[in-house]
């Protein structure tokens, strides 16, 4: 069973409001990834850490969206002006070595 | 375009029989194959997964078939059961390195019938 724990598990905002939520990745996983999943189950990649550092994130990410996985603190995500098209399930998804990725339940994002 | 794709959005089979559930991809560069499960409210839990090296993975009921030439995949689920029932993603990732992001299919419902 994953040990990846993500907070809240839901969240309400209304259009333009800030929406956070945080991730605590499995012990000892150095690789965070984190990922939208909309009500198609479509996953769309976000950004993807190892350690502090970004490796990769998507286009979308650099405007509204920003995250941080700082040392000793839970890695979080952050849409600063939340619009109705972002209400979708966040994921995060943690990894020894970034082949098996274990995934936290979740936060349900719904934006009024 | 699509890289992953599932070819079922649905499937239904009764309690006792496999369940197959079919994955194709278009990068040959993919080189490792997860599969994902996926229950009402919770995150995706990694089922079992695949190498392009091999072509047979089997982890008691969970069976994955590979056929690199035919970019293509399939979980078989032995003896399905009620609880198996859920949605199950497919996954691809490339070679270029283990924290290269993976690319998902959109996912098969299954629903097993007791």
């Amino acid at each position: 069973n994953s040990k990846v724990i993500q907070t809240p598990r839901y969240l309400v905002k209304g259009q333009g409001q800030k929406a956070k939520m945080r991730c605590i990745p499995e012990k000892g996983h150095p690789v965070v990834f984190w990922y939208q999943q909309n009500k198609n189950n479509e996953f769309k990649f976000l950004i993807n850490f190892q350690n502090q550092e970004v490796l990769q994130q998507i286009d979308m990410t650099e405007k509204r969206f920003s995250a941080e996985c700082p040392s000793n603190s839970p890695c979080s995500l952050e849409i600063q002006s939340s619009e109705a098209g972002d209400s979708a399930l966040y994921l995060c998804a943690s990894s020894l070595f970034g082949d098996e990725q274990y995934f936290g339940p979740g936060t349900r994002l719904t934006v009024l | 375009q699509q890289q992953v794709r599932q070819s079922s959005q649905s499937l239904t089979v009764w309690e006792g029989e496999t369940a197959i559930l079919n994955c194709s991809y278009e990068n040959s560069a993919f080189d490792y194959f997860p599969w994902y499960q996926q229950f009402p409210g919770e995150g995706p839990a990694l089922l079992i997964a695949i190498r392009s090296v091999s072509d047979k993975k089997e982890d008691g009921r969970f069976t994955i078939f590979f056929n690199k030439r035919e970019k293509n995949l399939s979980l078989h689920i032995k003896d399905s059961q009620p609880g198996d029932s859920a949605t199950y993603f497919c996954a691809a990732r490339g070679a270029s390195g283990g924290n290269y992001k993976p690319t998902f299919g959109k996912g098969t419902s299954l629903v097993v019938h007791p």
